[in-house]
């Protein structure tokens, strides 16, 4: 059964904290995603890697980092954590190939930023 | 940036009735994915169509992509309680990348 795992299921940080969410899949899968989900506008992409040290901005990088050292681990920092990045924080992985590959999800990060 | 709108944004209605959900761009992409999301999980893969016009058939779940490949829409026929979740599409784009555009999400819930 294929698997895309997230370190928390719930996080509550502080303001100015730095954050680390990890996520680990078993797939060997080249692409990974991390997204964020906020009701009404869905998801919105903030880092995707193709490969090893490899990054791509997405959409709303700012503020956030990005890490991917070995090709099963991704991990995504919020360098000094701000109220308005409370939300839900979801990992995907996909095979490389075609755009329209399956991405398989982890069940999701609830972070609070207090 | 594309854009993906869906609508409803949500949807409440009682179990055995039908329904039909929108996602509507005006970009065009090669292929719309349909996904659904549980509360406490990540979202699931439905359905990929990739032609334009193309109809594709899950039991009472009929999506369509648009012949201008530009919107899409999932019908459930007889809705049941199992079918109640978050309801997202998701635009493959024409050339290059390997990265989505997921749209807004329609929320469904079936009253038994």
């Amino acid at each position: 059964d294929v698997k895309v795992t997230q370190s928390s299921r719930y996080l509550v940080k502080r303001t100015g904290e730095k954050v680390f969410l990890e996520c680990v899949q078993d797939m060997d899968h080249e692409n990974m995603f991390w997204y964020r989900q906020d009701p009404g506008l869905g998801l919105r992409l903030i880092y995707f890697s193709y490969d090893v040290k490899m990054k791509e901005k997405g959409d709303i990088p700012e503020g956030y980092s990005v890490s991917r050292e070995k090709k099963e681990r991704f991990s995504l920092i919020l360098e000094s954590a701000s109220t308005n990045q409370t939300s839900m924080y979801l990992c995907a992985s996909s095979p490389m190939g075609l755009a329209y590959n399956e991405q398989f999800f982890g069940p999701g990060t609830r972070l609070t930023v207090l | 940036t594309q854009l993906l709108e869906q609508s409803p944004q949500f949807l409440s209605i009682q179990e055995g009735e039908n329904l039909t959900v929108y996602c509507n761009s005006s970009s065009v992409f090669s292929s719309l994915q349909w996904y659904r999301q549980e509360p406490g999980e990540g979202p699931v893969l439905l359905v990929t169509v990739v032609t334009g016009g193309e109809v594709k058939k899950l039991k009472r779940l009929t999506f369509q992509f648009g012949d201008a490949r530009k919107d899409s829409s999932l019908h459930i026929t007889a809705a049941q309680p199992g079918d109640t979740g978050l309801y997202l599409c998701a635009g493959a784009p024409l050339f290059g990348n390997e990265k989505l555009t997921f749209g807004t999400g329609t929320r469904l819930t079936i009253i038994p």
